[in-house]
């Protein structure tokens, strides 16, 4: 069974400031992870993926995530926040071999303050 | 960018009744997902479809739901008799062949039960 735990509901930062937004997984197979951006009434986007190729995984928008197999872990960081990426945030996974079904994290409301 | 559309985006229905939700995905994948998002709880899987038959379903979706592939272009969930608990957003999804590659999202379709 796979699931994902974000460790974080609710995140604030100052713009220009740097953004950790914290990730756990846990997965019976070789997982594949992806974190999604959701703005205020509109889909899922999807932010950046890892599928078993480099561990640091570089997104749109300047955001990048790094797989660590031994913390099973896969947070997400930005180096410089924008207002623009006030948004809730998803971790999610999904197992190789197991079906292409995703599991959700509760998400994480990140909020950037001027 | 081609996207996943959905229609209508906002849809409000008595319980009891029946209701279709549209969703067209990308022109050129193959598997095809159904998600829900209560207000103020996480993503859930509902059902993935591939070569016009449901791959994989979750225990939220039993006998009252149901998913067709009526044309070439579109991809249905319906809600036979909806309940009060149906209310929430109902996202579609898409992805091209191989279990590795992401889902795409539209921006959903918010249904209420009165």
């Amino acid at each position: 069974a796979q699931s994902v735990t974000q460790l974080d509901s609710h995140v604030s930062v100052s713009e220009g400031t740097p953004v950790l937004l914290r990730c756990n997984y846990s997965s019976s197979y070789s997982p594949s992870l992806f974190w999604y951006v959701q703005h205020p009434n509109k889909g899922l986007q999807l932010l950046l993926k890892y599928t078993s190729a480099a561990t640091l995984v570089k997104g749109i928008n300047g955001f990048e995530a790094e797989f660590k197999k031994s913390e099973t872990s896969f947070h997400l960081t930005k180096p410089s926040a924008h207002m623009s990426d006030a948004a809730e945030y998803f971790c999610v996974v999904s197992e190789t071999g197991g079906g292409n079904k995703l599991t959700f994290g509760t998400g994480t409301q990140l909020k950037v303050e001027l | 960018e081609p996207e996943v559309t959905q229609t209508p985006s906002h849809q409000v229905t008595q319980m009891g009744q029946e209701v279709i939700l549209r969703c067209v995905p990308i022109s050129n994948h193959l598997y095809f997902y159904w998600y829900r998002q209560i207000l103020g709880q996480k993503v859930e899987f509902l059902v993935s479809f591939y070569n016009n038959e449901i791959s994989e379903k979750s225990e939220i979706f039993d006998d009252q739901f149901s998913v067709e592939r009526p044309d070439g272009s579109n991809f249905t969930l319906k809600i036979r008799s909806t309940k009060l608990e149906d209310s929430a957003m109902y996202f579609c999804a898409s992805s091209a062949e191989t279990s590795n590659q992401p889902q795409h999202f539209g921006d959903g379709t918010r249904l209420s039960i009165l």
